[in-house]
């Protein structure tokens, strides 16, 4: 079956711009989450979405990342008015309801900015 | 609050030997503890986890990664190491629902 899915794959803009990343998880996955990875880092986790209730928004490092999901499926994540320092590479997760499924990883956008 | 922490960030090891990458968590109670791997340019994709149980877990690619709660470790093994294993390797814990908390990850370099 089909796995995560983030588009697009690279994404290079200019300073100050927004730009809005996409996620469509494994179908049936109620739980999504996003994380960000600089270079040479872990993954950092960023915010968390599970079923219908408020998602957990406790690691946006900002207010100018916002993240939507409507019910079940697409994700989207919006960076507002770009730093350089955004520049990382974004990973969605998506996981089955039940406390021992794994997280499913996207491939990832890799975020440049200029 | 949990943490992972990846003791090494570069490991070489010859084609066909042995290899242990290590992992120590710290949690209250038994995380949930995943292994993780990277190759360049694509997403992480699931080794094996532990939640409860044996403590010796099989993976895929030949990989067992060993739960030890006295030592508060979850390090991964493979008893002959390929060519095509050389990638970023990334420990992870959880508590059931919440975000993984990522090791920095471990970078690891296959020699002929």
């Amino acid at each position: 079956g089909a796995g995560v899915s983030q588009s697009p794959s690279n994404k290079v803009t200019e300073k100050g711009k927004d730009v809005e990343l996409r996620c469509d998880p494994i179908s049936g996955h109620t739980a999504l989450y996003w994380y960000r990875q600089r270079l040479g880092q872990g993954l950092e986790f960023l915010i968390y979405f599970q079923g219908n209730s408020a998602p957990d928004k406790s690691g946006l490092p900002s207010d100018r990342f916002s993240a939507e999901r409507t019910g079940e499926s697409v994700s989207t994540l919006t960076i507002q008015r770009t730093q350089q320092e955004d520049s990382a590479v974004y990973l969605c997760a998506s996981r089955q309801t039940g406390a021992n499924q794994p997280q499913h990883f996207g491939d990832g956008t890799r975020l440049s900015i200029l | 609050a949990q943490s992972v922490t990846q003791p090494d960030i570069h490991i070489t090891v010859s084609e066909g030997a042995s290899l242990e990458l290590r992992c120590n968590y710290s949690y209250g109670a038994t995380p949930y503890l995943f292994w993780y791997v990277q190759s360049p340019g694509q997403g992480l994709q699931l080794l094996l986890k532990y939640f409860s149980g044996d403590t010796l877990v099989q993976g895929i690619k030949g990989f067992e990664a060993e739960f030890k709660r006295s030592q508060s470790s979850f390090n991964l093994r493979k008893p002959s190491v390929h060519w095509s294993d050389a990638a970023e390797y990334f420990c992870a814990s959880s508590s059931g629902n919440t975000p993984l908390v990522f090791g920095k990850g471990t970078r690891l370099s296959v020699i002929a």
